[in-house]
């Protein structure tokens, strides 16, 4: 069974850099893209970018000047980097498995990581 | 503003049938881009729920289905339930913004 799991800080300070980690148990992390959506809060969700195990990445275009999506194949573990927070940015962000093999939809969810932009 | 739209609130009484809508463009649904539909129940993390327009994983009922038309795709779930209760998301692609997006999601109230 597929399991997604978020990890990093809870709170980040305007103008820095929030970074996250997804670790990926129960299977490998090729063959497969790995995407990271955010849900601030009370609203809908946003689509951040995805990579795939080989680096080949796509990002949303309003977020692509900030966005860096990375995998440690080594580790199991696609990461993201996002510069110049602002409140804005506050949200609950989710590693999310992107599957060729179901229609290019989103198959596996981690339970997601709240994030609150604040100085 | 999401590039799909849907309803804000759908409600129905337990036992009915309802429908969720999703419509899109000619840079995403209607370009042929398949359309999915994540269900988020309070709290949790959005689930998957029909996949490729009207394919379900395995677990999901078969109360739960999907059809895609022109640049507009639906959701319906009949024998409605207490559990059902969440917010529901369409999902596709989009040729102009190279991306996945989303539709602004509909909240199911069950009565």
């Amino acid at each position: 069974q597929v399991q997604l799991q978020e990890s990093g800080p809870g709170l980040v300070k305007p103008s820095e850099t929030l970074s996250l980690t997804c670790t990926v148990s129960g299977a490998s992390i090729r063959s497969y893209y790995w995407s990271w959506i955010r849900q601030p809060p009370g609203k809908g969700l946003e689509w951040i970018g995805y990579i795939y195990y080989s680096g080949s990445a796509s990002y949303n275009p309003s977020l692509k000047s900030r966005v860096t999506i990375s995998v440690d194949t080594s580790k199991n573990q696609p990461s993201l980097k996002l510069t110049s927070v602002t409140a804005a940015d506050t949200a609950v962000y989710y590693c999310v498995r992107y599957s060729p093999q179901y229609s290019s939809s989103f198959d596996v969810w981690g339970q997601g990581t709240t994030v609150t932009v604040s100085s | 503003q999401s590039v799909l739209t849907q309803p804000p609130s759908v409600s129905g009484a337990p036992g009915q049938g309802v429908t969720f809508s999703c419509t899109g463009t000619s840079s995403n649904i209607g370009a042929g881009y398949d359309v999915h539909w994540y269900q988020q129940l309070p709290g949790t993390a959005p689930k998957l729920l029909i996949y490729g327009n009207n394919n379900r994983p395995s677990g999901v009922p078969d109360r739960f289905s999907g059809s895609k038309s022109d640049t507009s795709a639906s959701l319906a779930i009949t024998g409605l339930q207490a559990e059902d209760e969440a917010d529901y998301y369409c999902q596709s692609y989009d040729s102009s913004l190279s991306g996945s997006v989303f539709g602004g999601g509909t909240k199911l109230t069950v009565l």
